[in-house]
């Protein structure tokens, strides 16, 4: 199975800082026939479903506001909020797609300072 | 609208059965791979199955397999999870979710999830 390990577990920030959540899979998720990375982030918050942030390691999902952006390539991806909202507390997983069981990270926890 | 609702969930005894369902509304359920995840109380999330559109392609986590069945039917727009052999490490929120891309691709991201059902397992 592939291990997805974040860091940090917990992080807080004040309003309008930069967030970074990193992710690393325990093997490369990137597969060479398409040059693309099967790595997704995912926002949870309290009492509801996740909502699918990242697709593809950068591909943003339809309607997220830009300030949300996903990098990375094969073993080592990053998660980064350019500007910290209240709206954005949450916990966020990364998943990669490449093979199952579909691994998830196990989360980190967003707070305002 | 696009959504999933699941149902089903309850308080089982160690060693008992549960049967829960996924209805899916506002998109062509048969065209979509669909997954269940779960979700502990307080802890992270976990894959735990999917199902292809015509029910050929199937896999399970270790954790469940031999004791949990997916399974799904086009004409009603549901999906469903067997779970049998129930225990207490099982209790979790479990999640349906929809599976983006073409049917064809074996593996993709899921871009759509229901509210949950929650499993409790106890005496």
């Amino acid at each position: 199975d592939i291990v997805m390990t974040q860091s940090p577990d917990s992080l807080a920030l004040s309003l309008g800082e930069r967030a970074t959540i990193n992710c690393t899979s325990s093997q490369s998720v990137l597969y060479s026939s398409n040059n693309k990375n099967y790595l997704a982030w995912y926002q949870q918050k309290p009492g509801q479903p996740p909502i699918l942030l990242i697709y593809w390691a950068s591909t943003r999902e339809s309607g997220l506001p830009d300030r949300f952006s996903g990098s990375g390539s094969g073993t080592d991806f990053t998660l980064t909020i350019s500007s910290l909202q209240a709206e954005d507390v949450a916990v966020y997983y990364c998943q990669q797609y490449y093979s199952t069981p579909y691994t998830f990270g196990q989360g980190t926890k967003l707070e305002i300072k | 609208e696009v959504q999933l609702v699941e149902s089903g969930g309850g308080l089982v005894q160690p060693g008992g059965s549960l049967r829960l369902s996924c209805a899916a509304s506002g998109f062509t359920f048969s065209s979509y791979w669909m997954h269940w995840v779960r979700q502990a109380p307080g802890k992270g999330l976990v894959w735990v199955s999917h199902i292809n559109s015509d029910e050929s392609k199937i896999d399970y986590a270790d954790s469940v397999k031999g004791r949990f069945t997916v399974s799904r039917d086009n004409a009603k727009n549901t999906l469903y999870l067997q779970m049998n052999s129930l225990r207490a490490e099982d209790t979790a929120v479990y999640y349906c979710a929809r599976r983006s891309g073409p049917a064809f691709y074996y593996n993709y991201y899921c871009d759509l999830w229901g509210r949950g059902t929650l499993v409790t397992v106890s005496s």
